[in-house]
């Protein structure tokens, strides 16, 4: 059983467009969280949220929002997307926030052409 | 927040060597993680590891958080184990919550 779950696996979009990306775990954590992979592999955290309550929201454009229906889904939306959108975003669970490990969904690679 | 630096950026290693591994963090942490991203960009947990030693088959990982420093080792490598290694480290406290990746460490093993 698939623990940590995205979709879609891979996002081609232009400029300009809006799209989203959802995200679901079945082991019954609390937190979830998002993280953008740059060209460069550095992975950064962008949000978190615990029991749908936002946490953690660093520096990152208001054309990202993230939407948590529930504790085991938090889908992100991005709006009027640019070139440096383009990038590996990554959703990950744990059973409470910063201080327990982590589990990574398999990973979307979004494309702005 | 909290800085996390990687130790070596880039490892070459032949098939059956080992190889040491290091994360430095610049506070107080109570989370620490070691992952392997695979070259498929798979990031595979390997070691939940805030304080002490751990093993698992050919790898083991020891963090003195008095110190500020994590270690992986990696015994009788792989060409498998080649990808990119993260030490991840988190602070929950007091309101403050801090999660920081290091940059990584490539390994490629060569057959």
């Amino acid at each position: 059983d698939t623990a940590v779950s995205q979709t879609p696996k891979y996002l081609v979009t232009q400029m300009g467009n809006d799209k989203s990306i959802k995200c679901e775990q079945n082991l019954g954590h609390d937190t979830m969280y998002w993280y953008k992979q740059d060209s460069k592999k550095f992975l950064k955290i962008m949000f978190s949220y615990n029991n749908k309550e936002l946490i953690i929201n660093e520096t990152v454009p208001n054309r990202f929002s993230p939407k948590s229906p529930d504790k085991a889904h938090l889908n992100l939306h991005i709006n009027s997307l640019e070139l440096g959108d383009s990038a590996v975003y990554f959703c990950a669970s744990s059973r409470g926030l910063a201080a327990y490990e982590q589990y990574f969904g398999p990973g979307t690679r979004l494309t702005v052409t | 927040g909290i800085q996390v630096e990687q130790s070596p950026p880039d490892l070459i290693l032949q098939e059956g060597a080992n190889s040491t591994l290091r994360c430095n963090f610049s506070d107080s942490v109570n989370n620490l993680q070691w992952f392997h991203q695979n070259p498929w960009g798979q990031l595979i947990n390997l070691f939940y590891i805030p304080s002490g030693t751990k093993q698992n088959g050919r790898l083991s990982a020891t963090t003195v958080a008095t110190e500020r420093y994590s270690l992986l080792y990696i015994s009788s490598s792989q060409t498998t184990d080649s990808g990119v290694y993260f030490c991840a480290v988190g602070y929950s406290g007091a309101g403050s919550y801090q999660l920081t990746f290091g940059k990584g460490t490539k390994l490629s093993v060569i057959p």
